[in-house]
Parts: structure tokens; C-alpha cells; sequence
């Protein structure tokens, strides 16, 4: 198992740009979320989904869009990037109907836009 | 206003000893809460849970204590290595809400 993946890596974005980060995951999970990390803070949740076609907003939606075709992607897009969302993006998914809400992380795309 | 709160951004211990981070939360709703371990450059990996109806939880050589009324929680790690330098998230979860709650974290830096 690949576990949860995350692509690019890197990415630098000038403002005004859009652009996908994509995230998948193999071990068949209802629940994927995405997270974005800032210096000094903790995760900040900015959109959720329990299932294919079920999306939800977290704590910090906006600028930000989700869809969920497939139990395996969660793309996350920037519409038009702006330089409050330079941070580090973490992708996560967990089964849903267990007794542990244990989130299982991608390794992160760090977003700079200028 | 930070729901889940880590007052000590840093955390230095002796390698062999016991390390400590604690985490607070204001939130009476919160009936989850977890610790992650997040490295350098990788994503958060699970460490330990505990259940709001259980005021301990053990697993090895980590454990969570839970004190409801106080609205605190810690990590206890002993004995301490060197394997465990790493950042500690504190998390908590109002129990299918699927929203979890994350503090600013605590690194921590085990000395040999």
C-alpha cells in the first residue's frame, strides 16, 4: 500500500494563478480531508469529505474548492492563488464507523505564490 | 480564539528521562483527543488516542493522561529517546463531527 499521496511536492504560484493539488489514497477510506499548516499554528482543517460525492467546509474554505468523484481523489484547487495561502498542504483519510478517528497523512506540498 | 492550546512551543529533555507535553482545550464538547508525531518535511503520523470516558491510555512507552474537569490532557514518553525528537501535536475531535481540532504543537528536542 502507497498509503495517501500527494502531488507536486513544491510548488511556487504567482498571484492571480490556479492551479490542483492531488491527493489519493489506497486503502479505500470513506473519510479524506485537507489541511493547511502556517508557522506557529496548528492544522487548520479546509474542506472534508465522507464519501464520493459528499463534500463539506472546515475552518478555513475559502479561495478553496473540492470534489470527490472516486473513494481513491481528493483534488484540492486554488482558483485564483493569493499569498495568504503560501503554507504547507496536508491531504489525510481515515475509515469512517471505527472507535478511533486516527487520520492516516499525506507527506505534504509546500506552496509558495508570489 | 484557539480551542486546543500548547503553551510551550519547545521542549528540551535529557535522553533516558521522562518527557512531558501537555495540551488544553476550552471546549466541553471535545469527547476525542489524540497526539500526533510530525517529523521534518513528512506528514503527521499517529502516535496515541484517549476517549473522554478513560482518563489514561498506554501504549508502550507513551501515555495519555486525561483530566476532564481541568480540561487538560498530557503525553508522557519514558523513557525518553532520541528517536523522539520530533514535533507533538495535540487534537481533539467532538466525536463524529469529523472536524478535528489541532494545537500549534510542541517541538521536542531529546539531548544525548
Amino acid at each position: 500500500n502507497a498509503g495517501v499521496t500527494q502531488t507536486p511536492k513544491f510548488q511556487v504560484l504567482k498571484t492571480g494563478q490556479s492551479m490542483t493539488l492531488q491527493c489519493a489514497q489506497d486503502m479505500n477510506h470513506e473519510y479524506m480531508s485537507w489541511y493547511r499548516q502556517d508557522p506557529g499554528m496548528g492544522l487548520r482543517l479546509i474542506h472534508y469529505s465522507v464519501g464520493a460525492g459528499i463534500t463539506d467546509q472546515g475552518e478555513v474554505p475559502n479561495g478553496y474548492n473540492v470534489s470527490r468523484s472516486t473513494t481513491e481523489d481528493f483534488p484540492l484547487r486554488l482558483l485564483s492563488a493569493a499569498p495568504s495561502q503560501t503554507s504547507v498542504y496536508f491531504c489525510a483519510s481515515s475509515p469512517l464507523g471505527t472507535d478511533s478517528y486516527e487520520q492516516y497523512f499525506g507527506p505534504g506540498t509546500r506552496l509558495t505564490v508570489t | 480564539d484557539q480551542q486546543v492550546k500548547q503553551n510551550s512551543p519547545s521542549l528540551s529533555v535529557q535522553e533516558g528521562r521522562i518527557s512531558i507535553l501537555n495540551c488544553d482545550y476550552t471546549n466541553s464538547m471535545f469527547d476525542y483527543f489524540l497526539w500526533y508525531k510530525k517529523y521534518p518535511a513528512e506528514g503527521p503520523t499517529f502516535l496515541i488516542s484517549i476517549s473522554s470516558i478513560k482518563d489514561k491510555n498506554e501504549d508502550g512507552r507513551f501515555t495519555v493522561f486525561l483530566n476532564k474537569s481541568a480540561k487538560h490532557l498530557s503525553l508522557h514518553i519514558v523513557p525518553s529517546q532520541p528517536g523522539d525528537s520530533a514535533v507533538y501535536f495535540c487534537a481533539a475531535d467532538e466525536g463524529s463531527n469529523y472536524q478535528l481540532i489541532w494545537g500549534a504543537g510542541t517541538k521536542l528536542i531529546i539531548k544525548p
